[in-house]
């Protein structure tokens, strides 16, 4: 069955620490697609990044990068430098396949980042 | 500006009471989703819909009720069935394209039951 970890359930750091928001993840299929969302105080999910199961580069987006490896099912996130405006909750998803017609999420429990200044 | 719009923000509702969440879209998104966030749990899948008049019990559809009868809208009634029926409500669209396609959330909704 597909599912999502992410064993870290709080961190905190301070300002200008570098910080690596683990996910592992489960799933039967071969064509699959992982997310990055945060979620503010103020409640919506902001889309970060997506991923598809054949492209295992890393990509750097700003003071944010994510590490793709198929062989531990791993996508981790990483926060260099990180600021205040950092602190959020921050989940991982995977896209479940069936029939490929909808994207079904399958969420993560969740890491909350407080970054203290 | 293009988005999804729930209301209302906060929602109190006397046990036994049916309740509707509201849910609006203008980003022409086929595809619409209810999801439920308790703490610790991450967020879980109620109901979506591909298409006008289609929708689909997600993981938790029960004590859950919704209809599709406009693109824009896909309003969720949680009725008296729902036996823990506090939370926080998300309300997400994305195109028909596949798995491969991201999803806009609204801002939720937090329902409890006084």
């Amino acid at each position: 069955a597909q599912k999502v970890t992410q064993a870290q359930t709080e961190i905190s750091v301070v300002e200008k620490e570098d910080v690596t928001l683990d996910c592992v993840y489960e799933t039967r299929d071969t064509t699959y697609y992982l997310f990055w969302y945060k979620q503010p105080p103020s409640g919506e999910l902001v889309f970060l990044i997506r991923r598809n199961s054949f492209d295992e580069q890393n990509e750097i987006s700003g003071r944010y990068s994510w590490n793709f490896q198929k062989s531990t099912s791993s996508f981790n996130f990483t926060i260099t430098a990180s600021q205040v405006v950092d602190s959020a909750v921050y989940f991982c998803a995977l896209s479940e396949a069936e029939g490929g017609a909808t994207n079904k999420l399958i969420f993560g429990t969740g890491t909350l980042l407080a970054v203290q200044p | 500006d293009g988005g999804i719009t729930q209301s209302p923000k906060y929602l109190f509702r006397k046990e036994g009471q049916n309740v509707t969440l509201s849910c609006e879209q203008n980003l022409n998104h086929d595809a619409m989703y209810w999801y439920r966030q308790d703490p610790g749990q991450g967020l879980r899948l109620i109901y979506y819909s591909q298409i006008v008049n289609d929708f689909q019990k997600g993981d938790i559809a029960e004590g859950y009720s919704v209809s599709r009868e406009k693109k824009e809208s896909f309003p969720l009634t949680v009725t008296s069935a729902q036996k823990n029926p506090t939370a926080f409500y998300l309300c997400a669209s994305s195109t028909r394209g596949g798995v491969n396609t991201e999803a806009f959330f609204g801002q939720g909704t937090r329902l409890t039951v006084v």
